[in-house]
């Protein structure tokens, strides 16, 4: 049962250019979106995150765009630098009038993102 | 910045020992969660834990599993009876508010082997 979908699992982009990593999702209740990086021998590290209320959300080089017709998700990163090779996290989560709970996100498989010099 | 700290960071142990996973959360923050990853699969949601009682729990966390507060800084993970499929990475995070914007601070984890 994957509610939370990345489909690529890896991404290779030349250093300065354009990261997209994208995410599906299936239930409809998620109201709340979240990308987590994760290096090697560390935990996931948030990166930023976007409310159902919104499409866009910009914090420096990383943008999230969400489009809730699509139950689509993406993570745009420019330009790309070597230090952003890591594994992406696409995570979701629902309120509580929507039978979620505090703490619960549901997680996608992740997409390894490798950035060459 | 502060962190979560976990130890160990790597656990091995023969299957039908219990072992204890234990964590650090941020000093002012009031909930605590456990995560896991099997190799090769997504992140999963294990518990919750806040104001010294679970919250909510996941159906991997069965009667195999407890969580326990014991003082006023570790939070840790017990498994009675260990399986081969307890092999993990084990997370523990915590966050301090209680909204559903949920920025949660992750540990560095506990990789779980059982032979």
């Amino acid at each position: 049962d994957q509610q939370v979908k990345q489909n690529s699992p890896s991404l290779s982009v030349q250093e300065g250019r354009i990261s997209i990593l994208n995410c599906d999702y299936t239930n409809s209740m998620f109201d709340y979106f979240l990308w987590y990086k994760k290096y090697p021998a560390e935990g996931p590290t948030f990166l930023i995150s976007i409310s159902s209320i919104k499409d866009k959300n910009e914090d420096g080089r990383f943008t999230v765009f969400l489009n809730k017709s699509a139950k689509h998700l993406s993570l745009h990163i420019v330009p790309s630098q070597p230090g952003d090779s890591a594994v992406y996290f696409c995570a979701a989560s629902a309120g509580p009038n929507y039978g979620g709970s505090q703490g619960n996100l549901i997680f996608g498989k992740g997409t390894k993102l490798s950035v060459k010099p | 910045e502060p962190e979560v700290t976990q130890t160990p960071s790597h656990q091995v142990t023969q299957m039908g020992q219990e072992v204890i996973l234990r964590c650090v959360p941020i000093s002012n923050h009031l909930y605590f969660y456990w995560y896991r990853q099997i190799l090769g699969q997504k992140v999963e949601f294990l518990v919750s834990f806040y104001n010294n009682e679970i919250s909510e729990k996941s159906e991997i966390f069965d009667d195999q599993f407890s969580v326990e507060r014991p003082d006023g800084s570790n939070f840790t993970l017990k498994i009675r009876s260990t399986k081969l499929e307890d092999s993990a990475m084990y997370f523990c995070a915590s966050n301090s508010e209680r909204t559903f914007n949920e920025k949660l601070f992750f540990g560095s984890g506990t990789q779980l082997s059982v032979l």
